[in-house]
């Protein structure tokens, strides 16, 4: 079965900062698809960036991007220039291609320190 | 404003009691997904409907009943709930069942079981 596990429970960066979210996954399969969503107070679960694991050139949103390392299994997350509304849990998701399964880690709470 | 519309935002209710969470969306997706959510926690899957029949039950309890009525709507059906049932569910969709899309996530319903 996949896990997906994000080792940081908690990480707090200065506004304008550049932060690092980790994430590690677990599967033997080569097709599949990777996420990261952030889930602010409001509830939403609202998606940050999504990176194809065929693709080897990192996914970049704005001041969002990755570091996929196939390899190594490991799909971190970079935000830079850090902003009060980036403050969220944020969740790396991973979905195996067609089987319609989004795997959730455990989440990583941001907090930002104006 | 988020594309998924969620309905009730917030329900209490008894043991005894049947009620109904319900959720729309209007971008022809034809994959829909229950999720519950328990505090501090990530999304669990519950249930996945693929062109408005059901392709993935996660052995969710027969207290919880899945409707499609049609592409846009999702109900979900709750009968003689349990205290631990308490949580936030979440309804999503994406545009094709397998073709792995990101999902997108209404902001829930807060489930409360006296």
């Amino acid at each position: 079965a996949q896990t997906v596990t994000q080792s940081q429970p908690e990480m707090s960066v200065q506004e304008a900062e550049t932060v690092t979210l980790s994430c590690t996954y677990d599967t033997s399969e080569s097709d599949y698809y990777l996420f990261w969503y952030k889930q602010p107070p409001s509830r939403q679960m609202i998606l940050v960036i999504r990176q194809e694991a065929y693709k080897q050139q990192n996914a970049t949103e704005n001041r969002f991007s990755v570091n996929f390392q196939k390899a190594a299994k490991s799909f971190s997350l970079k935000i830079s220039d850090s902003q009060l509304g980036d403050a969220a849990m944020y969740f790396c998701a991973y979905d195996l291609q067609g089987a319609q399964k989004l795997v959730f880690g455990q989440g990583t709470r941001l907090t930002i320190n104006p | 404003d988020t594309e998924v519309t969620q309905t009730p935002k917030h329900l209490v209710m008894g043991m005894t009691n049947k009620k109904s969470l319900k959720c729309e969306q209007h971008m022809g997706h034809r994959a829909m997904y229950w999720y519950k959510q328990k505090a501090k926690k990530p999304p669990e899957l519950m249930f996945v409907y693929s062109y408005e029949k059901l392709s993935i039950n996660e052995s969710v309890p027969s207290r919880f009943s899945p409707e499609c009525p049609n592409s846009s709507l999702l109900n979900l059906h709750l009968h003689a709930l349990q205290p631990e049932d308490s949580a936030l569910y979440l309804c999503a969709s994406s545009h094709e069942p397998g073709d792995d899309q990101p999902q997108h996530f209404g902001d829930g319903t807060r489930l409360s079981i006296l």
